[in-house]
């Protein structure tokens, strides 16, 4: 069955540091895939998506995430996460035009001052 | 400009009675969807609609669930007898529908709560 996985409910990290938010798909067939975020209290948000234009996609807040074909992969980062940053963050991948999106279990991330 | 836009905010009801959510959507946008989010959940699949059709409405856990969409605008998702499970917050979405990298954009959410 066609999925998303991220790994980790819940990660923290310190002001400063590296976020690495994991998100993998399963399908041979690499799928159109997005992160979204939803700050506490509001709707969820486009942070970046992948278009097949280039692995690399740089999105909103300086977040970026990185398509790996070969891993199956599609990994959120931030170089320097920032107070700001916590909020739950949700993979998610679409198969063709008339499908739905399905979405991940999210992670929520947690900024230590 | 406006943006998605759900009625209302929060519902409070008791078991077994019925109730209905509202979407409007961003005006021009044929694609809407609705999902549901659990406490500690993702987002799960509920309903697709293209214009006024749902291609997919795989998501809708029980026949207690129905949703419609009119002139290719507004959607109401219904649910008939509503259960204590059935506690959760309800997003919509739309989008252009231009392709398969749509952006969807979501609405605020309907917290439902089943007493």
């Amino acid at each position: 069955a066609q999925s998303v996985t991220q790994l980790g409910s819940h990660v923290s990290v310190s002001e400063g540091a590296l976020v690495l938010l994991r998100c993998n798909y399963s399908s041979s067939v690499p799928p159109y895939l997005f992160w979204y975020v939803q700050y506490p209290n509001q709707g969820l948000q486009l942070l970046l998506k992948y278009t097949s234009a280039a692995t690399l996609v740089k999105g909103i807040n300086g977040f970026e995430a990185e398509f790996k074909k070969s891993e199956t992969s599609f990994h959120l980062t931030k170089p320097s996460a920032h107070m700001s940053d916590a909020a739950e963050y949700f993979c998610a991948v679409r198969y063709s035009s008339a499908s739905k999106i399905i979405f991940g279990s999210g992670t929520r991330l947690s900024i230590r001052p | 400009g406006a943006g998605v836009s759900q009625s209302p905010s929060n519902k409070v009801t008791e078991k077994g009675k019925d109730v209905e959510l509202r979407c409007d959507p961003i005006s021009g946008h044929t694609a809407l969807y609705w999902y549901r989010q659990s406490l500690g959940q993702g987002l799960e699949f509920l309903i697709y609609f293209q214009g006024n059709s749902a291609p997919d409405k795989s998501g809708l856990p029980s026949d207690r669930f129905s949703a419609e969409r009119t002139g290719g605008s507004v959607s109401t998702l219904t649910i008939q007898r509503t259960q204590q499970e059935d506690s959760a917050v309800y997003l919509c979405a739309s989008s252009p529908d231009r392709g398969q990298t749509d952006t969807q954009y979501f609405g605020p959410g309907t917290r439902l709560t089943v007493l």
